[in-house]
This record gives structure tokens, C-alpha cells and sequence, in this order.
């Protein structure tokens, strides 16, 4: 049973453009999330995280959205550009004891120049 | 450059071999992870130290074998694979135990079993 989600495999999106990645959690635990992208022969990065007790968090171009209620979270990329390719994986962990990062399956993101 | 390197990047074994990957950190961190990618999965945690210790160790089989003889140092040692073990093996360490940190990543080991 996957308890993070990421049920778009691939996303396009035009240079300049707003991206936005989706994410969905099923595990009321996950209290801290966090997005990492991976380019092609390397590993993940980290790139931006939120913590439950807040609903926005931005890092430059970055900013990410957390929706309790809808178990959902989403990252923005504003405006996105062609270094933003790679592939983003969500992740979630809960704080209480369990000190594993759960991760999605991850999101293809082209942007089209 | 994350500070994790892994050797080596590329690794193709037969199902009778022995092998060992290596993972070191050089961020001086007291946790360290293996992970498992394979295709159209999501990452899958095997193990976890921290500060040398085992403590984690999720439902891996017994042909993985990981050893951690100090907080920069990782291994997994490999013996009588499975083709369908074939996957990319990731190393990550971060500064203290748990997911509140975030993980720094190695580049990963691509492992093929035939």
C-alpha cells in the first residue's frame, strides 16, 4: 500500500510557465515533507520541505503547499526554467518514533523551451 | 556534489558472486541510510544507522548484508543475488537520526544481477 502518491508520472510545461507538482499522503502521521529532484546518473537532491504546523513554504522560485485537511501538498515552480528537467520525487516522514522517509514514486518534469 | 559518494557506479554480478558497495560521507553526519530504486517504484529504505549502530532494518533479505564500521563509512555487502534485485542502490546520510533532517544522496550504484 503506497501511502505517498504522486499519480502523474510526467508533466510539460512551457519555459517561463508555472509547473506545479502534486503529491498525496494517506498516513495521518507524516508530519514533515519534503521535496528532492533527481537529475539522470545522480542522486536525489533536496529542494524544498514543510512541516505540518505550516501550510506555505517558498525558497526562491520554490514554494510548496501543504492542505491538511486533503492530505495533498504540491510544489510551484515560477517562473520554471530548462535546468528544472529532472525528475521530482515527494516525500513524507512522521515525527512520532518513525524515523523513515517515505517517498513517491516520482514525477517526470520537461520544460519545453 | 552532495559530500556522499558511492563506489562503485556501476556493478554487474552473477547470482553466485560476492560484492560490496561502498558508501562515505564526508558532511560529518551521524546517520546514514540504503536505499533501493527500482523501476517505477518509489525508493524503498533497506537499512539505517546511526552513530555506527543498526537501527533499522526493513523486512531486507539476508543476501544483503550492510556494515558501518564508523559514522562516515557504509557498506553492503552482496552474496547469492537475485536477477530481480537488480536496481539502483542509493546511500543518503544526514545530520541526526529520523526524517526531520533532510537526506544528502550519493549518486547511487547501479546494480545488475544476470
Amino acid at each position: 500500500d503506497q501511502q505517498v502518491k504522486q499519480n502523474s508520472p510526467s508533466l510539460s510545461v512551457q519555459e517561463g510557465r508555472i509547473s506545479i507538482l502534486n503529491c498525496d499522503y494517506t498516513n495521518s502521521m507524516f508530519d514533515y515533507f519534503l521535496w528532492y529532484k533527481k537529475y539522470p546518473a545522480e542522486g536525489p537532491t533536496f529542494l524544498i520541505s514543510i512541516s505540518s504546523i505550516k501550510d506555505k513554504n517558498e525558497d526562491g522560485r520554490f514554494t510548496v503547499f501543504l492542505n491538511k485537511s486533503a492530505k495533498h501538498l504540491s510544489l510551484h515552480i515560477v517562473p520554471s526554467q530548462p535546468g528544472d528537467s529532472a525528475v521530482y520525487f515527494c516525500a513524507a516522514s512522521a515525527s512520532g518514533g518513525n524515523e523513515k522517509l517515505t517517498f513517491g514514486t516520482g514525477t517526470r518534469l520537461t520544460i519545453i523551451p | 556534489e552532495t559530500g556522499v559518494t558511492q563506489t562503485p557506479r556501476h556493478l554487474v554480478m552473477g547470482m553466485t558472486n560476492k560484492k560490496s558497495l561502498k558508501c562515505e560521507q564526508h558532511l560529518g553526519h551521524n546517520a546514514m541510510y540504503w536505499y533501493k530504486q527500482s523501476a517505477k517504484k518509489p525508493l524503498e529504505l533497506m537499512f539505517v544507522y546511526n552513530f555506527k549502530e543498526q537501527t533499522e532494518n526493513n523486512s531486507v533479505p539476508s543476501r544483503f548484508s550492510p556494515e558501518c564500521p564508523n559514522s562516515s563509512h557504509l557498506f553492503l555487502h552482496l552474496h547469492t543475488l537475485q536477477p530481480e534485485d537488480s536496481a539502483l542502490y542509493l546511500c543518503a546520510s544526514s545530520h541526526k537520526r529520523g526524517g526531520l533532517d533532510e537526506q544528502y544522496f550519493g549518486p547511487g550504484t547501479r546494480l545488475t544481477v544476470t
